[in-house]
């Protein structure tokens, strides 16, 4: 298995409050990739990065902002969480940026009351 | 628009059996397929990858056909164990860092 490490993995809390969420990698790759998965809907990309500092958008990332200050870190913070970002939040990681195998973490369970 | 899209949202075969899971996708500029599965309150499992100059891919119990003139592709899993239950899904890489994900294929092998 991959060496992705997400924390927390499960998380209740209140609209308006901050989250931040961890990914660590002990592979040495290069790209990161935070996703959310929700029913009815394929993974959706939300930040990705092709490098340290190197970040960007995806299709859903609004309300999320991201942070790679090393290899192995990728934060995802949700600066003032909503109810419509109860989500389980998957971080994925990749050697290569294209055909390169895509490796997931287990996934953390966000609830916002 | 792009779309990854799945035939069956739910599968149930015999145990011993081989089981067949398909998937369209509508990106004919897409270059590389995965199949992952994922079982309940786990991360996605990667299972096999295939590119598109390719035709066949096979693993370990697992096949991976892609049809570029049909814009389809499948997963065959030979004789489907308990263990194989899961939810599959496949996703297609139509740009760097980009991967478009199905919304999957819940599998479940009766004994």
């Amino acid at each position: 298995d991959a060496g992705i490490t997400q924390s927390p993995r499960h998380k209740v809390t209140e609209t308006g409050t901050p989250v931040t969420l961890r990914c660590h990698q002990t592979e040495n790759h290069r790209y990161m990739y935070w996703y959310r998965q929700d029913p009815g809907h394929g993974l959706r990309l939300i930040h990705y990065s092709y490098g340290v500092k190197d970040t960007d958008k995806g299709e859903v990332s609004d309300g999320y902002s991201v942070s790679r200050s090393k290899t192995e870190d990728f934060l995802l913070t949700l600066e003032s969480a909503t109810s419509s970002q109860t989500s389980v939040y998957f971080c994925a990681i990749s050697e290569a940026g294209l055909a390169g195998e895509l490796f997931f973490g287990e996934g953390s369970r966000l609830t916002v009351l | 628009g792009e779309s990854v899209g799945l035939h069956l949202p739910t599968l149930s075969v015999q145990e011993g059996d081989n089981s067949i899971i398909n998937c369209a996708y509508s990106n004919s500029a897409s270059d590389y397929f995965i199949w992952y599965k994922q079982e309940s309150g786990k991360g996605p499992q990667f299972i096999i990858d295939i590119r598109s100059n390719m035709d066949k891919r096979q693993g370990q119990r697992v096949t991976v056909l892609l049809n570029k003139t049909v814009k389809h592709l499948s997963l065959q899993i030979a004789a489907t164990q308990p263990g194989d239950s899961a939810v599959y899904f496949c996703a297609e890489q139509t740009g760097t860092y980009k991967y478009i994900f199905g919304t999957g294929t819940r599998l479940k092998v009766l004994a």
